[in-house]
């Protein structure tokens, strides 16, 4: 069956380390694969993309790796602050054409001040 | 903000009744998803509409419907409700179906609770 996995525990992190988050997949064929940041009550914010062909995306201070023989994502928040703490969600699309996302679970992030 | 609105905020219904959930899209798009997020659990697709057709469906019974209108604006219809419809439902807006160059964008969600 298909699963996208991201781990279920929270990720508590001291301000101004790296947290990095995982993503695995099965039995998809992702297309692209994007990173969403998700408040309590808010719905989901685009962060990035990374496209099935690319090994790495930067903005700001988030990166972004794609594996898709490991069928694995990683995502880094680096000089994490306060304000990051949110759950992070990754969302694979199987189709170039479709934005039709499937989404993980999604993956708490504390950071302590 | 997104500038995608969705009404109401919070619902509250019982076993058997009807819901329809509405979505204003962002200006200049075209496409709208629909989501269901259970509590703890990722959003799961629904359906999609693009100018006005169906254009894709998730693994949900036909009792969740929808529509878009010619502003682009979308409801989402549920029918005989069950007790695991109660979720936040999102919409999502985009300016076209293409997912590797096309953002979307989400609105703030319907709670939904079924009593």
């Amino acid at each position: 069956s298909q699963k996208i996995e991201q781990n279920s525990e929270a990720l508590n992190i001291q301000e101004g380390k790296t947290a990095t988050l995982t993503c695995n997949y099965t039995n998809y064929s992702p297309a692209y694969l994007q990173w969403y940041r998700q408040d309590p009550g808010r719905g989901p914010v685009f962060l990035l993309l990374i496209r099935e062909n690319e090994k790495e995306k930067r903005k700001e201070r988030l990166k972004v790796t794609f594996d898709t023989t490991l069928k694995q994502s990683l995502f880094h928040i680096t000089a994490s602050q306060p304000a990051d703490s949110a759950t992070y969600l990754c969302a694979l699309g199987e189709d170039y054409g479709n934005n039709r996302l499937a989404f993980g679970k999604g993956n708490q992030v504390v950071v302590i001040p | 903000e997104t500038g995608v609105t969705q009404s109401p905020t919070h619902l509250i219904k019982t076993r058997g009744q009807q819901v329809t959930l509405r979505c204003s899209s962002q200006s200049g798009h075209n496409t709208v998803s629909w989501y269901q997020q259970a509590l703890g659990q990722g959003p799961q697709f629904i359906f999609q509409y693009y100018r006005e057709e169906e254009n894709g469906r998730g693994n949900f019974p036909p009792r969740f419907s929808g529509l878009q209108f010619p502003n682009y604006s979308s409801e989402l219809n549920v029918n005989a409700l069950e007790l695991d419809d109660s979720a936040l439902y999102l919409c999502a807006s985009s300016s076209g179906l293409a997912g590797a160059q096309e953002t979307q964008y989400f609105g703030p969600g319907t709670r939904l609770l079924v009593l």
